[in-house]
């Protein structure tokens, strides 16, 4: 079956630097991709999202980047913060389904 | 404007019980979803209701069922509970299919 998955269970930064999170997915049917920010005891928090006829999405500090050809996509943090800790989940769409992946766990130290 | 809410919070049951639980979507939306997350695990999607209809289901068997009613809100029934079926059911409601979900907070379920 189709599964989208993330390359890290845990990803360690410091204060100030720039994280990066990296997601493959498997079906190559995928139009549309989410990710998700989920802090602890809460349900997922909308990060950002990029249709499959884009390569590349900035939002306010963070960048989502899409590469079709080997179906993977990245989220990119810029200066991240100790409020950016939490677990962070990549989503893909196909026609009426939505797979999340397994999730990365940003720990971040001052 | 209103955020999503779900009940209960917590709830325990045994096996073989039926459990029915809530969710309010957001104001002004239309479209809600469930997720089941087991612990230490990303969501699994169990189907999504538009308008009151059915509109797509993830791999879950047929004693996961929904409902949605006329003022969009929903309800997530599951018969027969098993001891896997532990775990922590989101709602999320949206304008259109995926795009933009909010989640609530969840209901935690412990099956023993």
């Amino acid at each position: 079956g189709e599964s989208v998955g993330l390359h890290l269970p845990t990803l360690s930064v410091q204060e100030g630097d720039n994280s990066i999170i990296n997601c493959a997915y498997s079906n190559s049917a995928s139009d549309y991709f989410i990710w998700y920010k989920q802090e602890s005891g809460k349900g997922p928090q909308f990060i950002i999202d990029i249709r499959s006829n884009m390569d590349k999405r900035q939002g306010q500090r963070v960048t989502v980047l899409l590469n079709k050809t080997v179906k993977h996509l990245s989220l990119q943090i810029a200066a991240t913060q100790p409020g950016d800790s939490a677990v962070y989940f990549c989503a893909a769409v196909n026609t009426d389904k939505l797979i999340f992946g397994t999730g990365t766990r940003l720990q971040v130290f001052p | 404007e209103t955020g999503v809410t779900q009940s209960p919070t917590h709830l325990i049951k045994t096996r073989g019980q039926q459990v029915t639980l809530r969710c309010s979507s957001q104001s002004g939306h239309n479209t809600v979803s469930w997720y089941q997350q087991a612990l230490g695990q990303g969501p699994q999607f169990i189907f999504q209701y538009y308008r009151e209809e059915e509109n797509g289901r993830g791999n879950f068997p047929p004693r996961f069922s929904g409902l949605q009613f006329p003022n969009y809100s929903s309800e997530l029934n599951v018969n027969a509970l098993e001891l896997d079926d532990s775990a922590l059911y989101l709602c999320a409601s949206s304008q259109t299919g995926f795009v933009e979900q909010f989640f609530g907070p969840g209901t935690r379920l412990t099956v023993l």
